[in-house]
């Protein structure tokens, strides 16, 4: 089985441009979880998803930002008018649902760094 | 509401013992504790539930105390491999979402 797989691993843009990032979770994994971790900090939680419904959003996530997730599989991570308080490190996490429903599995997430 | 991690930092000789301890102002459904080496993906280690439950990894043991909301993870006969960032997640109610420290960053020394 394979783990959580984010692209593109890094990012590098102008300020003011768009990006996005796409996630795709363990298969059959019913939750999604995107969390944002700068240097030195612990993940930030923006954002989960369980199935294709967007159930929790932080209030650090701006109006700039858009997530979501068709058909209950991949997400991506938009970010519109990047700013270089955006520089940080996007993790996004699954969990099952079930027995073990609780364990977040972290992707090795995408490195977006904004000029 | 972030968890506090204590302590900062620790640096070990191999086969030395270490604790790190998380604390939480509210009321919590779980602790999670995740380990992050440079440049990587967080990598689960332990999960203690609200009601005693708890699932992990064998050589590594961690404490819950409900009551006073606090976790203690516990490293003993530390291996050059255990080096990294130790986080603690917290879950309030069953939200989903966790709430991370600023984690305990573990040097261990051969």
């Amino acid at each position: 089985d394979t783990g959580v797989s984010q692209n593109p691993r890094h990012k590098i843009t102008k300020r003011g441009q768009n990006v996005t990032f796409r996630c795709d979770p363990i298969s059959e994994h019913n939750r999604l979880y995107w969390y944002r971790q700068t240097l030195g900090q612990g993940p930030e939680f923006l954002t989960y998803f369980q199935n294709e419904a967007q159930l929790e959003k932080s209030r650090l996530l701006s109006d700039r930002f858009s997530a979501e997730r068709p058909k209950g599989s991949f997400s991506t991570l938009e970010i519109q008018r990047t700013e270089q308080g955006d520089s940080a490190m996007y993790l996004c996490a699954s969990s099952p649902m079930g027995k073990v429903r609780d364990i977040q599995y972290f992707g090795a997430g995408t490195r977006l760094s904004v000029l | 509401q972030q968890p506090v991690q204590s302590p900062q930092a620790v640096i070990l000789r191999e086969g030395e013992d270490a604790v790190i301890n998380c604390s939480s102002s509210k009321a919590l459904y779980s602790v999670h504790w995740y380990r992050q080496k440079h440049g990587e993906a967080p990598v689960f280690l332990m999960i203690l539930l609200k009601g005693g439950e708890q699932k992990g990894h064998d050589k590594i043991s961690a404490s819950f105390n409900e009551k006073k909301q606090q976790s203690s993870l516990y490293l003993t006969a530390s291996q050059l491999s255990y080096s990294g960032t130790y986080f603690c997640g917290t879950e309030i109610e069953s939200q989903g979402n966790l709430i991370f420290g600023k984690g305990t960053k573990l040097s261990v020394k051969p």
